[in-house]
């Protein structure tokens, strides 16, 4: 089914360096969305690239998408400790549904 | 106002207990969501609701009734869980319930059943 995978599943930087983290699906989509989580809260929806775009960025945050290899990344530049939280890819699963993948976890230390 | 509240934040019940899990949101959506997410997983999709109709009901037990009073309000009835149904339960809405449109969520609420 369709689902998102994360990778890696955990991922540990220093403050002010990059952090990169894919993420594969298995079926055509029109767009795919990412979301972060901190810690035992709510999901904060983050950007969302549609199938005909490459590149997309906001901020900090830069998506690519490769749909001929079904495969996004996210690269977040200069991570603060604020960044500390988990990312999750969302390929929709049909019309109405989102899936989250298992998610890649992201500590920055101060 | 871009933001979904629910409560309580943190509820206890027993097994034999009915409880209600609530969540509200004011942005105008016509699209709101129930999931459950245990420890270190993803959240997972219960209920859809879209223009105050269920839509999808992803094979959910029974003993989670969800209702939407009107597009603003959206209840998660609880009734005789289980112990495995204890779970951080988030709410979210969207302006519609297409997959195009970014979901807003809620804090959730952390469910423990005893």
């Amino acid at each position: 089914s369709q689902q998102g995978e994360e990778d890696p599943q955990a991922l540990s930087i220093q403050e002010g360096e990059n952090a990169t983290m894919n993420c594969s699906y298995k079926t055509s989509i029109n767009n795919l969305q990412w979301y972060r989580q901190n810690s035992g809260r709510g999901l904060v929806h983050l950007i969302l690239i549609r199938s005909n775009e490459r590149e997309k960025h906001s901020g900090r945050l830069r998506v690519t998408l490769d749909t001929s290899k079904k495969s996004s990344s996210l690269l977040i530049t200069a991570s603060r400790a604020a960044d500390t939280a988990s990312y999750f890819c969302a390929p929709p699963r049909s019309n109405y549904k989102l899936t989250f993948g298992k998610g890649t976890l992201l500590t920055v230390n101060p | 106002d871009t933001e979904v509240t629910q409560t309580p934040k943190h509820l206890v019940m027993g097994m034999t207990n009915k409880k209600s899990l609530k969540c509200e949101q004011h942005m105008g959506h016509r699209a709101m969501y129930w999931y459950k997410q245990k420890a270190k997983k993803p959240p997972e999709l219960m209920f859809v609701y879209s223009y105050e109709k269920l839509s999808i009901n992803e094979s959910v037990p029974s003993r989670f009734s969800p209702e939407c009073p009107n597009s603003s309000l959206l209840n998660l009835h609880l009734h005789a869980l289980q112990p495995e149904d204890s779970a951080l339960y988030l709410c979210a809405s969207s302006q519609g319930a297409l997959r195009e449109y970014e979901q807003y969520f809620g804090p959730g609420t952390r469910l423990t059943v005893t």
